[in-house]
């Protein structure tokens, strides 16, 4: 069975950092490719975060609202994968899902229950 | 980025067929493939995947779901509605990057 539980999560001030970890299990977790992905509450869903497996040389890729501030990694011996968040704005205030993306097509088609994030001074 | 455009709420009585549409603001197809894709979220859960590659159904959805689609418009199906499907429906394309998602369409009851 394919599981992804997210941790780390909580509430924090404007401008600090916070690292989220995602512990997944019940596949084969070196050739995926993990997302991050983010819903503000009562809003939709925005794509935040994808780093590509050792073949594709851990690419990454991020939406351009956390681009320089967020960075996505992984372990693959642990079979975790990371969002290191910098410099947090209100605006970042959600709860983070991660994602199994497909290869090719990249939908997701496993998520993780979600960890809140609250940035509020 | 690509804009996908969802009409916010769609009200249906159980039973009957629910048809979801999903525009997106340029092609979301390279040939015969159709790079869009539908999730179903319930308050208080994560999204599921219910359809990829704009008419496949994911694996243990029910056959009462389906989608079709190609270029700019797509549509999620659901027939016939029950009460277990009342919850919101996220199309979202990765034609291009960012792989954006539509607002969403809350299904309710009539």
């Amino acid at each position: 069975e394919v599981q992804l539980v997210e941790t780390g999560g909580g509430l924090v001030r404007p401008g600090s950092s916070l690292k989220l970890s995602c512990a997944t299990s019940g596949f084969t977790f070196s050739n995926t490719w993990m997302n991050w992905v983010r819903q503000a509450p009562g809003k939709g869903l925005e794509w935040v975060a994808l780093i590509k497996d050792k073949y594709s040389n851990y690419e990454a890729n991020y939406a351009e609202s956390v681009k320089g501030r967020f960075t996505i990694s992984r372990d693959d011996s642990k079979s975790r994968v990371y969002l290191q968040m910098n410099t947090l704005r209100d605006q970042d205030t959600a709860t983070y899902y991660c994602t199994r993306g497909h290869r090719y097509n990249h939908y997701f088609d496993y998520w993780g229950q979600g960890v809140m994030v609250t940035v509020s001074s | 980025d690509i804009v996908l455009t969802q009409s916010p709420v769609l009200a249906v009585s159980l039973g009957q067929r629910a048809t979801i549409s999903c525009r997106a603001s340029q092609s979301v197809s390279i040939s015969s493939i159709n790079l869009m894709h539908w999730y179903q979220q319930k308050p208080g859960q994560q999204p599921k995947l219910l359809i990829y590659r704009a008419s496949n159904l994911a694996s243990g959805i029910p056959a009462r779901f389906s989608g079709s689609g190609s270029g700019t418009d797509f549509t999620l199906t659901i027939d016939p509605v029950q009460a277990d499907d009342i919850a919101a429906y996220y199309c979202q394309q990765s034609r291009e990057s960012p792989h954006t998602f539509g607002a969403g369409t809350k299904l309710e009851l009539k």
